[in-house]
């Protein structure tokens, strides 16, 4: 079973543009949450995504948002670009909405901000 | 103050010890608790899931999850160059919908 594909995975932006990221999620997953891993920050949750729905999110300023299509497939965008917005973004699907125990991740989108 | 905190390290051992890796927390609604394993350039990789207090064991892994002293532990056994990557904790609960509170990681080194 193929695993969590995201793309691209190395993004160069400078300040003030926008950016989508896309994840595909493992067959037959209907939940993609995504996180923000920085090295100050850590990991961080910034939205969860299940049946086409914004089930939760984090604490993120409105520049983040993001939407999930009817085959489960996300994308993430981040407007106004920010130096500090320079991160991997990270996605993880599961079977179903707040299913930790079967969450897989993708490899990530390193994301940098000139 | 995060409500996750995690030592960074990097912590180096040789191989074949015992690594003892440690998470303490502040929020007392949490109720599942993880480990993942990251190596440099790929996702995290789940290895530990706990729901409550108590100890898990699955190969030369061993989680311990303390909720009276908000305090969770994972054991490595025979230490192996292989398992050398940043160990993450997570942890979860209700209240914040079921979304995943880490650690910021500790990098292990396991020298031949």
């Amino acid at each position: 079973k193929a695993g969590v594909t995201q793309t691209p995975r190395y993004l160069i932006k400078t300040r003030g543009q926008q950016v989508t990221l896309s994840c595909s999620p493992i067959s037959g997953h209907r939940s993609v949450s995504w996180y923000q891993q920085t090295p100050g920050q850590g990991l961080q949750f910034l939205f969860e995504y299940f049946s086409e729905t914004q089930r939760n999110k984090g604490n993120f300023p409105g520049r983040f948002s993001g939407r999930q299509f009817s085959n489960s497939r996300s994308e993430m965008n981040v407007s106004t670009l920010e130096l500090g917005d320079s991160a991997l973004y990270l996605c993880a699907s599961s079977p179903g909405a707040g299913r930790t125990d079967t969450q897989y991740f993708g490899p990530g989108t390193r994301l940098t901000v000139l | 103050q995060k409500e996750v905190e995690q030592d960074p390290g990097p912590l180096s051992v040789p191989e074949g010890a015992i690594v003892s890796l440690n998470c303490t927390y502040s929020n007392s609604a949490f109720q599942y608790f993880m480990w993942y394993r990251q190596y440099s350039r790929k996702g995290p990789e789940l290895l530990m899931y706990t729901y409550s207090s108590g100890n898990k064991e699955d190969g030369r892994f061993t989680a311990q999850v303390d909720k009276s002293s908000k305090y969770i532990s994972l054991f490595i056994r025979d230490s192996q160059p292989s398992d050398s990557a940043t160990y993450l904790c997570a942890m979860t609960g209700p209240d914040s919908g079921y979304a995943l509170n880490f650690g910021k990681g500790t990098s292990l080194l396991v020298t031949p």
